[in-house]
């Protein structure tokens, strides 16, 4: 089934150790995102890429760090895990280089707890 | 600064209609969406509105008025999966999406 897939579902880290969620689309999108969702608020974008080999910073990028080395692959990591970086994390795709809406297709979501 | 508002939550029953309310500010206009979380699960796309005006697709329907900076989504003869999140963004001139908290739509029997 074409998608967008994330890796781990789920994982408790400890504070000050790294962690790298990963993330992996079939589509042939060339633009992905890497958004985090907390109780309470919208969904914030952390890091996007709109082609391989370029990155840019969204709105709370602090503390993350990407790398778009091909298409399919746009792995996000945690260099230091502190406690406020327990959240939901969604990876997204999208094709926008045609013109009309740029959808969104999201993976199904990383829980990441930091004790 | 930019601001997207929704209701937090709200309750209706099955069978009935519900309209779900989505006022934004935000720098620049490029168009709204409304996405359908259900509990544990991704966001998906439900409709897209870049001019004035009602897109219907099915049961649901989106309304937009850019004077306003309002939107809404009608969800008609509703039914128990229909239970989820509804999250409402807009697109801003810089091609940024800027996303609503989500409005959490509970259906009783």
């Amino acid at each position: 089934t074409a998608g967008i897939t994330q890796a781990p579902t789920s994982q408790i880290l400890a504070a000050g150790r790294s962690m790298t969620l990963r993330c992996t689309q079939d589509m042939r999108h060339n633009a992905m995102y890497w958004y985090r969702q907390d109780l309470g608020l919208g969904l914030r974008l952390i890091h996007y890429s709109n082609t391989a080999g370029t990155t840019g910073k969204g709105e709370v990028p602090d503390g993350y760090s990407v790398s778009r080395a091909n298409t399919d692959d746009f792995p996000l990591t945690l260099a230091s895990a502190v406690p406020s970086q327990t959240s939901v994390y969604f990876c997204a795709s999208s094709d926008s280089s045609t013109s009309g809406a740029n959808v969104l297709t999201f993976g199904a979501g990383s829980r990441l707890t930091v004790l | 600064g930019q601001n997207i508002d929704q209701p937090t939550e709200m309750t209706a029953t099955e069978g009935a209609i519900v309209q779900i309310n989505c006022t934004y500010q935000t720098s620049g206009f490029n168009g709204l969406f409304w996405y359908q979380q259900h509990a544990g699960e991704a966001p998906t796309f439900l409709s897209y509105n870049v001019l004035d005006g009602l897109e219907e697709k099915g049961r649901f329907s989106s309304f937009l008025s850019r004077s306003k900076g309002y939107s809404y989504l009608l969800l008609k003869e509703l039914q128990m999966k229909d239970s989820a999140s509804y999250l409402c963004a807009v697109e801003d001139s810089n091609y940024q999406l800027i996303w609503g908290a989500g409005t959490k739509l509970i259906i009783k029997p």
